[in-house]
């Protein structure tokens, strides 16, 4: 399978500062990426969907001004979590797809703890 | 709407048994695929097993087999062998052929396999 690699795996931060996650496709062009969120024993929830050139659609209740996503090339997209306080530590992922009507490859995972 | 329902939380199972996992959805879309992930403990994502809603014949993938069960909108997981590394968190989810193709997860079944 395609390989999506999520960097940092995991991020301390202090309450108050932001932290940027990267998702990078690595040998394939993601048309697509998906950020999801995950809470401890918890389900996987969509965030947001995020296409290459246009700006990334919320899902309802996901603050667009707190989770920034940038999606400027076929390659990289990055979730960005601004003015973090403990209640957004989680478990962030991605996945990304070439195209629709292809698999979505997902990525490691960042684990975010602000402390 | 989407909606995946996996009702066992937990499951055990001896090694070199098999079980079957759970998983009922809910959509009045023709076109969808049905997918199954495993989560161990450090958080990936491996993708298992794919159904479309228009295969005719159960998908399997070496000791993975999904029974697709399609007037019941039914796609349980069935592991065959159970081995000791197979212990983690199992994941249905639903693609829909339509939109941004997201995929929707169920709350997942931990599965723990024992010698």
């Amino acid at each position: 399978g395609a390989v999506v690699s999520q960097h940092p795996s995991r991020v301390i931060c202090k309450s108050g500062t932001s932290v940027k996650i990267e998702c990078r496709s690595l040998d394939f062009q993601a048309t697509t990426m998906f950020w999801y969120r995950q809470f401890p024993k918890q389900s996987l929830m969509l965030m947001a969907t995020s296409n290459e050139g246009s700006k990334a659609t919320y899902e309802q209740g996901v603050e667009k001004d707190k989770f920034l996503i940038n999606h400027a090339s076929l390659t990289l997209s990055t979730l960005t979590v601004t003015s973090a306080h403990p209640e957004d530590s989680s478990f962030y992922i991605c996945s990304a797809r070439r195209t629709k009507n292809t698999e979505a490859f997902f990525g490691q995972g960042t684990r975010l703890t602000v402390v | 709407a989407q909606k995946i329902t996996q009702t066992q939380p937990g499951m055990f199972v001896q090694e070199k048994e098999a079980v079957t996992l759970d998983c009922t959805y809910d959509t009045s879309d023709q076109s969808y695929g049905l997918f199954w992930y495993k989560q161990p403990s450090s958080g990936e994502m491996i993708f298992l097993i794919y159904q479309g809603s228009y295969d005719e014949q159960n998908a399997t993938e070496g000791r993975y087999s999904l029974n697709f069960q399609k007037a019941r909108k039914s796609a349980n997981l069935v592991i065959s062998a159970s081995q000791l590394g197979d212990s983690a968190m199992y994941f249905c989810a639903m693609r829909l052929n339509t939109g941004f193709q997201k995929l929707v997860f169920g709350t997942g079944t931990r599965l723990l396999v024992s010698p």
